[in-house]
């Protein structure tokens, strides 16, 4: 079955540089969530998207952005690039609540592994 | 606010014995937890989940994990433990009506010995 896909896998930049990272969720899936993971850390909440929308904004700084195209691919955007934000960046996919209630699986993609020199 | 306390962020256990990691939650509305396994520089994989159905609930490589709400607690457990169940093991908290997002523990690695 066909799974989240991240890309790049690893990215290495330097220090006020910008990153792109993209994510492609499973078929069908039309909520995406970013989530960052700093080295021996929790994955923390980022963002997450639905039908192009923003639906809910955790602790995303705010030299990132991020949006969802119409295909429901995400990109997360990253600036100013500092030592801080090297961290393994997952992106998870769903399908959207049916009830405010609910819950839907998230399916979590490979991350991608951003290293800031 | 929604949160989960893992108790014990290293584990060590002897192959063939009892695996117990520990979480407890904090949730003012009922929760739906979560269990997620990440081997080194690898993704999330969903071991569990419990969505206020059945309070003992069986996920995959042999571990399940039983809800109780007078202890607030939500601990994975698996009776004989095997050297590929080394890695680190994440409780997670979603909040009803919290938009689907997940609250991750700080992680439990654990540790299987000969």
């Amino acid at each position: 079955a066909a799974g989240v896909i991240q890309s790049p896998r690893h990215l290495i930049k330097e220090k006020r540089e910008t990153a792109t990272l993209k994510c492609y969720p499973i078929p069908r899936h039309d909520t995406v969530y970013w989530y960052q993971q700093g080295p021996g850390q929790d994955p923390q909440f980022l963002i997450s998207f639905y039908e192009k929308m923003q639906s809910d904004k955790g602790s995303i700084p705010d030299r990132f952005s991020a949006q969802q195209f119409s295909d429901y691919h995400s990109e997360l955007n990253m600036s100013s690039l500092e030592l801080g934000d090297s961290a393994l960046y997952f992106c998870a996919s769903s399908l959207a609540l049916e009830r405010e209630d609910s819950y839907n699986e998230q399916f979590f993609g490979p991350g991608t592994r951003l290293t800031v020199l | 606010a929604q949160s989960v306390t893992q108790l014990g962020s290293h584990v060590s256990v002897s192959e063939g014995a009892l695996v117990l990691l520990r979480c407890n939650y904090s949730s003012s509305v009922p929760p739906y937890l979560f269990w997620y396994v990440q081997y080194p520089n690898q993704g999330l994989q969903l071991l569990l989940k419990y969505t206020s159905a059945a309070t003992l609930v069986k996920g995959i490589n042999g571990f399940e994990a039983e809800f109780k709400k007078s202890e607030t607690s939500f601990h994975l457990t698996k009776p004989s433990a095997h050297m590929s169940d080394a890695a680190e093991y994440f409780c997670a908290v979603s909040l009803t009506g919290g938009g689907n997002k997940l609250t991750f523990g700080t992680g439990t690695q654990l540790k299987v010995e000969l």
